[in-house]
């Protein structure tokens, strides 16, 4: 049985912080790891994606991913307050391929307070 | 820029009866998904669809459940006799999809229908 696992919060960081939002996942041959953000009542929306080891910059996104110790994180820089949301980190199956459902954690609250 | 879309917004049906989930992928997307979202729980995996025949399904999709391409562009998921736990987002998604293991398979989702069984 495939686990992800994030802290749900609320965590509640101050505009223009960093955010640090965490997940692990339990499936040791995991291929490829995404974040996504969920506004209240919407879908899913997809902010970054990683495969490899490593550090993955876009914007004030940084994704991480430590395939050793199972875990993939994301960091905010220059947090806004329309960055309130819930973080859902995904992980998709050991083919890789198109084919896998992804495997979503139950999300973790972020507030930024202005 | 090219999004998913899903008819209908809300759908309100009485237990037992059967429904019918629309979506149009992205146009040069060749996977398909479905996924849930009981309120206040996780997103979950339902079924892909690829090639005209379902690539994988999870547990929860049993023999209630069905998926369609009718046409070049729609994607439906039925649900033959609806239960009160039905109720839910119904999010679609698709990829370009890849072979390739090094591929991302990057998945966008649509806006979701909500389901509501009576």
């Amino acid at each position: 049985q495939k686990e992800v696992e994030q802290n749900s919060g609320p965590l509640s960081v101050p505009e223009g912080a960093i955010a640090s939002l965490n997940c692990t996942y339990s499936d040791r041959v995991s291929q490829s790891f995404f974040w996504y953000r969920q506004y209240s009542g919407k879908s899913p929306e997809l902010i970054m994606s990683i495969y490899s080891n490593g550090d993955k910059e876009d914007g004030r996104f940084t994704a991480q991913l430590n395939k050793a110790s199972q875990y993939v994180s994301l960091l905010i820089r220059d947090s806004q307050p329309s960055d309130s949301a819930t973080y859902l980190c995904a992980v998709k199956g050991r083919s890789g391929g198109g084919a896998d459902g992804l495997t979503f954690g139950k999300g973790t609250h972020l507030i930024i307070q202005p | 820029e090219p999004e998913v879309t899903q008819t209908p917004s809300h759908q309100v049906t009485q237990m037992g009866q059967e429904v019918i989930l629309r979506c149009v992928p992205i146009s040069n997307h060749l996977y398909f998904y479905w996924y849930r979202q009981i309120l206040g729980q996780k997103v979950e995996f339902l079924v892909s669809f690829y090639n005209n025949e379902i690539s994988e399904k999870s547990e929860i999709f049993d023999d209630q459940f069905s998926v369609e391409r009718p046409d070049g562009s729609n994607f439906t998921l039925k649900i033959r006799s609806t239960k009160l736990e039905d109720s839910a987002m119904y999010f679609c998604a698709s990829s370009v999809g890849s072979l390739d293991p090094s591929s991302y398979n990057e998945q966008f989702f649509g806006p979701g229908t909500r389901l509501t069984v009576l």
